[in-house]
């Protein structure tokens, strides 16, 4: 299975600024995918990364507001823009193995004040 | 209505109890059916997966799947405390490409 590196695990930040997070794979994979999971909320798939395009994003989500890079097959970096305290969420990086098979990163925790 | 649908608790067994944890869908397309746990402040693990109708038994879970009903199940025997987490249900069409859909969890406490 695969080994997800996620940095960093949690972040307090002002509205209106950006973080970006990261997420390093141990292999090369096609595919990353990046979630959030809002309090008493189901995980969100917010955009899906390919190496070499513009990522994919879910209904609800933008490029402005979540700008994705994705240089080479074993990393990706999600930036949350712009920040306002409805962003306060946990997000994580995932790839998939097989047909069903999903790993995550360990998150990281972002509270907007 | 939701596409998958998962009661939040919290549940809260002594140990050594059978616990049953469930979700209902919507979408008779789905095909791939999982069960995730998740910890604290950690990210989702995958515990097992089933593709279709049918049982699955790994170790002390047991995760069902009940295509006519739209209704998944995971049973944890012998319940421990190390088993206190939040299991997350997930389904997709099948394919690497397929979009997984979550229920929102169940938060399980198992006190000793």
């Amino acid at each position: 299975s695969a080994v997800i590196s996620q940095k960093p695990s949690r972040d307090i930040c002002q509205r209106g600024t950006s973080l970006t997070i990261q997420c390093q794979v141990d292999s090369q994979v096609t595919m990353m995918f990046w979630y959030r999971q809002q309090p008493g909320q189901s995980l969100t798939l917010i955009a899906t990364a390919n190496q070499g395009s513009e990522a994919t994003y879910e209904s609800g989500f933008v490029i402005d507001k979540f700008p994705i890079s994705r240089p080479n097959l074993t990393f990706s970096t999600l930036t949350v823009s712009n920040m306002s305290p409805e962003d306060s969420s946990i997000y994580l990086c995932s790839v998939r193995e097989g047909r069903a098979e999903a790993f995550f990163g360990q998150g990281t925790r972002l509270t907007v004040v | 209505q939701k596409e998958v649908e998962q009661d939040p608790g919290p549940l809260s067994v002594p140990e050594g109890a059978i616990v049953s944890l469930n979700c209902t869908y919507s979408n008779s397309a789905f095909q791939y059916f999982m069960w995730y746990r998740q910890y604290s402040r950690k990210g989702p693990e995958l515990l097992m997966y089933t593709y279709s109708s049918g049982n699955k038994e790994d170790g002390r879970f047991t995760a069902q799947v009940d295509k006519s009903s739209k209704y998944i199940s995971l049973f944890i025997r012998d319940s421990q405390p190390s088993d206190s987490a939040t299991y997350l249900c997930a389904m997709n069409y099948g394919g690497s490409q397929g979009n997984l859909i979550f229920g929102k969890g169940t938060k399980l406490s198992v006190k000793p």
